[in-house]
């Protein structure tokens, strides 16, 4: 069975710098796009990045461009976010999300991590 | 970005009921449209997907219908973990966004 495994989160100040990582198991984890999805508390879900299979195309929502990295490494079935320049408003719980895409199916977020809790504050 | 607009944002109802969520995008998404829910507390599922197929292990009582921008999702007959908040989403754009959230409570 699929799972993702979520580490790197907790306290940092303000203009810290927080990484946070997704190890993956039970899928052919190189085959598949991830996204990373954020939802700050009491909040709706926020998509902040993708990454494609092969880690050569990424998009990121503006909030966080420039101040977030989204990586993988596929040799490690690994999924990384590397935050910097952490603001107050980016408390959140983070997931890691895997992507399914089928051609007559679209695109959809099918499998999530457990999340992790970043809390910005001084 | 394309916005992804949800009404109600909360609706009450009871065990039996049925209910209908809406969700109006900024933009034609053509079948690009996806419905997720949340359990307090837990992480949020794939309920539907390209507007109404159903997810592997989604009871019938779930469906989804729509198209071009605007899109709904019926619950035919309420279940008690159906308590939930519910979301839509759109993938036709790279910058893929949310609804807000439609709180279904007791």
């Amino acid at each position: 069975e699929m799972q993702l495994v979520q580490s790197g989160g907790g306290l940092v100040q303000p203009g810290g710098s927080l990484r946070l990582s997704c190890e993956a198991s039970g899928l052919t984890f190189s085959t598949y796009e991830m996204n990373w999805v954020r939802q700050a508390p009491g909040k709706g879900l926020e998509w902040i990045s993708y990454i494609s299979s092969s880690g050569d195309n990424i998009h990121y929502v503006d909030s966080v461009k420039g101040r977030f990295t989204i990586s993988r490494d596929n040799a490690k079935n690994s999924l990384f976010l590397q935050m910097n320049s952490l603001r107050v408003e980016d408390t959140a719980v983070y997931y890691c999300v895997r992507q399914y895409y089928g051609l007559l199916t679209g695109y959809y977020f099918d499998k999530w991590g457990p999340g992790t809790l970043v809390t910005v504050s001084s | 970005d394309i916005q992804m607009t949800q009404s109600p944002s909360s609706l009450s109802a009871s065990v039996g009921d049925r209910v209908t969520i809406t969700c109006r995008s900024s933009q034609p998404i053509k079948n690009y449209l996806n419905w997720y829910r949340q359990r307090p507390g837990k992480v949020p599922e794939l309920l539907i997907y390209t507007i109404s197929n159903l997810q592997i292990g989604v009871p019938s009582t779930f469906s989804g219908s729509g198209s071009g921008t605007d899109f709904t999702l019926t619950i035919s007959s309420l279940q008690p973990e159906d308590f939930a908040t519910y979301y839509c989403q759109q993938s036709y754009s790279s910058r893929i966004t949310f609804g807000q959230g439609t709180r279904l409570d007791i």
